[in-house]
């Protein structure tokens, strides 16, 4: 059985980081890529970016690029999304989602809200 | 970048009857399309993948069917589990990038 379990709620004040987790168990972590979603309160999904737990490799939408960090722990099957320099517009539910091997987004996790507000 | 367009943006319908949700993009993906189903408070769920293929444990009364520019995700018999959001998504292999329709949101 796969599963995506992501890390809590978070509220964060505008100009700050966060770092989102997704734990990944039921199959083998390097042979598949995460990608990271999000959706905006009452919006559509948003791809942001992809990686490669295999060999690390990375893509990002351009909106994102520099701004936000992809990674991978294999040792402990987990992946990380780090976004800088948050906005109000940041606000939304972030997903990590795994890729088949067609490139579709197979198995998603729960969601992460994070909530960007002085 | 590919721009895909979903319509209608809203669709009302009752149960029992038949939903075709369409999706076009701005040039061909040839069969590389997939459609998810989001309902209230639930992450995405893949529905349909390679324009017609139905992803596990999907029912039967979902069906995708296009290639090229047009698509199209029916929905034979509606049930009261299948009122949600669908989005149809595009994957370009490389450089690996994804990009999904703004969505159609089916109603009672």
């Amino acid at each position: 059985q796969v599963h995506l379990v992501q890390s809590g709620p978070e509220v964060k004040k505008p100009g700050a980081s966060v770092k989102v987790s997704c734990k990944v168990s039921g199959f083998t972590f390097t042979n598949f890529g995460i990608s990271w979603l999000r959706q905006a309160p009452g919006q559509g999904l948003e791809w942001m970016g992809w990686i490669s737990a295999y060999d690390g490799n990375t893509n990002f939408a351009q909106k994102f690029q520099g701004r936000v960090t992809l990674t991978t722990d294999t040792s402990t099957t987990t992946a990380y999304m780090e976004m800088r320099t948050l906005r109000s517009d940041d606000t939304a539910v972030y997903y990590c989602a795994s890729l088949s091997a067609g490139g579709d987004f197979d198995y998603w996790g729960q969601g992460t809200l994070v909530t960007v507000s002085s | 970048e590919i721009v895909m367009t979903q319509s209608p943006a809203t669709l009302s319908v009752s149960p029992g009857e038949r939903a075709t949700l369409f999706c076009r993009t701005s040039q061909s993906v040839r069969g590389n399309l997939a459609w998810y189903q989001q309902r209230p408070g639930q992450a995405p769920r893949l529905l349909i993948y390679d324009a017609s293929t139905r992803a596990s444990g999907i029912p039967t009364r979902f069906s995708g069917s296009g290639s090229g520019t047009e698509f199209t995700l029916t929905i034979s018999s509606l049930q009261s589990e299948d009122f949600a959001v669908f989005y149809c998504q595009h994957y370009n292999s490389w450089p690996p990038t994804w990009t999904f329709g703004q969505g159609t949101k089916v109603e009672i």
